[in-house]
């Protein structure tokens, strides 16, 4: 089964509105953290937002918040006012790691393209 | 610098060459990983550097590639006899330990022919 799950396809939102990015993920682990990455057609990855599973409210940075449902095994990414800069993929990534954080590896999903209309 | 630097940025070879791809991380960041990202694909982990301890090399599709990381700074990974499917963009992220959040560097663009 696969660890990190975005099966929405292409994703359109109009600017200065809110759209949420869906991601699911797999694991046996107790304590593991959940990633948001944005990549823009330049190539970088570019950190967005971070959860960690013991944490008990939702991630937020700036327009960026997590709507983590633990029992649901989700970890959406949602964009308030959007800008035509967000245009771009983004990826859910998850690293499992025991108490001494011994496995800090990422494993990330395909990916969701979203583009911004003006 | 003030982040993660790679060379070269882009790389074309030609089928069964050896190449050699370097990693700079953020000085002070005492972890380092690799990952491939093919066309239109996530990132798939290859191998991570943690200080002295010996490196995770589970990710690494086949003993044609390997990795060093010299005096706990600069890294580089080799790949050897290279085939026309390990052409993909090769990224190297680094963090101040374990657990934390993963700077990424502009990335390796690498083409078989």
């Amino acid at each position: 089964a696969q660890k990190i799950t975005q099966t929405q396809p292409g994703m359109f939102v109009q600017e200065k509105e809110a759209v949420t990015l869906d991601c699911t993920y797999d694991t046996s682990d107790q304590s593991y953290g959940l990633f948001w990455y944005k990549q823009p057609s330049s190539g970088e990855m570019i950190f967005l937002i971070y959860q960690g599973s013991y944490d008990e409210q939702n991630a937020t940075e700036g327009r960026y918040s997590l709507n983590f449902q633990k029992a649901r095994k989700s970890a959406n990414l949602v964009i308030s006012a959007s800008q035509l800069g967000d245009s771009a993929m983004y990826f859910c990534a998850m690293r499992e790691s025991s108490l001494t954080g011994a496995n800090s590896k990422l494993t990330f999903g395909k990916g969701i393209t979203l583009s911004v209309r003006p | 610098g003030a982040g993660v630097s790679q060379s070269p940025s882009n790389k074309v070879t030609e089928k069964g060459k050896d190449v050699e791809l370097r990693c700079d991380p953020i000085s002070g960041h005492t972890a380092l990983y690799w990952y491939r990202q093919s066309l239109g694909q996530g990132l798939e982990f290859l191998i991570y550097f943690q200080g002295n301890s010996a490196p995770d090399k589970s990710g690494l599709p086949s003993d044609r590639f390997s990795a060093e990381r010299t005096g706990g700074s600069v890294s580089t990974l080799t790949i050897q006899r290279t085939q026309q499917e390990d052409s993909a963009v090769y990224l190297c992220a680094s963090s101040v330990g374990l657990g934390n959040e993963q700077f990424f560097g502009p990335g390796t663009r690498l083409t078989v022919l």
